[in-house]
């Protein structure tokens, strides 16, 4: 049975970097033709979409959240990472990784508990 | 940018009744669309995908239908443990975007 699991800082400062990391079990993360996601929710609010990379390495980002986001891939840990650059009290949400696809049905079949991560000086 | 809007924000229904969800798309995502269930506290449950498919595991009270633009999840009776937030999510301009609606709280009447 898949699992995900997010883990990193619960607090970050603001103008500073967000930085999180999803440890996948029980299935390797470049084995088969799936992306691996970022999704966020704050409190009270809906879900959101952050990026995605593919087990090729090909990132896709949102639009409104381009610019500050990086995700990368380390296939030797079985893991992938998300970088929020200069946040603000707005990016405070849980934050899910995700498993995503296949092609051409990307519907979110894994989902990681989430991680609460509080913007705040 | 395709937008997608959920209706009603809220649905009070009594256990054993029907209850009827509604996802509308800002332009046509065929039948590209999946809807989750999340209860307070855990993350997203994969329901439907394709519209209409469901996923495994998922008990047959839990149907959905529509393709373009309207979309509808059904679940034809109520059972305790369905009272929970529901989102419709597309995924036909994927890549690059994936878009979820703003979801439907069903609550105890």
């Amino acid at each position: 049975q898949l699992q995900l699991q997010e883990s990193g800082p619960g607090l970050v400062k603001p103008s500073e970097t967000l930085s999180l990391t999803c440890t996948v079990s029980g299935g390797s993360i470049s084995s088969s033709s799936y992306y691996w996601g970022w999704i966020r929710q704050p409190p009270g609010k809906g879900l959101e979409w952050i990026g995605s990379i593919y087990y090729s390495g090909s990132t896709y980002y949102n639009p409104s959240l381009k610019s500050r986001v990086t995700i990368s891939v380390d296939t030797s840990k079985n893991q992938f990472s998300l970088k929020l650059s200069s946040v603000t009290a707005a990016d405070t949400a849980v934050y899910y990784c995700a498993r995503h696809g296949p092609d051409p049905n990307n519907k979110v079949d894994y989902w990681g508990q989430g991680t609460l991560v509080t913007v705040s000086s | 940018e395709i937008v997608m809007t959920q209706s009603p924000a809220t649905l009070s229904v009594s256990p054993g009744e029907r209850a009827t969800l509604s996802c509308r798309a800002s332009q046509s995502v065929s039948s590209n669309l999946a809807w989750y269930q999340q209860k307070p506290g855990q993350a997203p449950r994969l329901l439907i995908y394709g519209a209409s498919t469901r996923a495994t595991g998922i008990p047959a009270r839990f149907s959905g239908s529509g393709s373009g633009t309207e979309f509808t999840l059904t679940i034809s009776s109520l059972q305790s443990e369905d009272f929970a937030v529901y989102y419709c999510q597309q995924y036909n301009n994927w890549p690059p975007a994936l878009t979820f609606g703003g979801g439907t709280k069903v609550e105890i009447k």
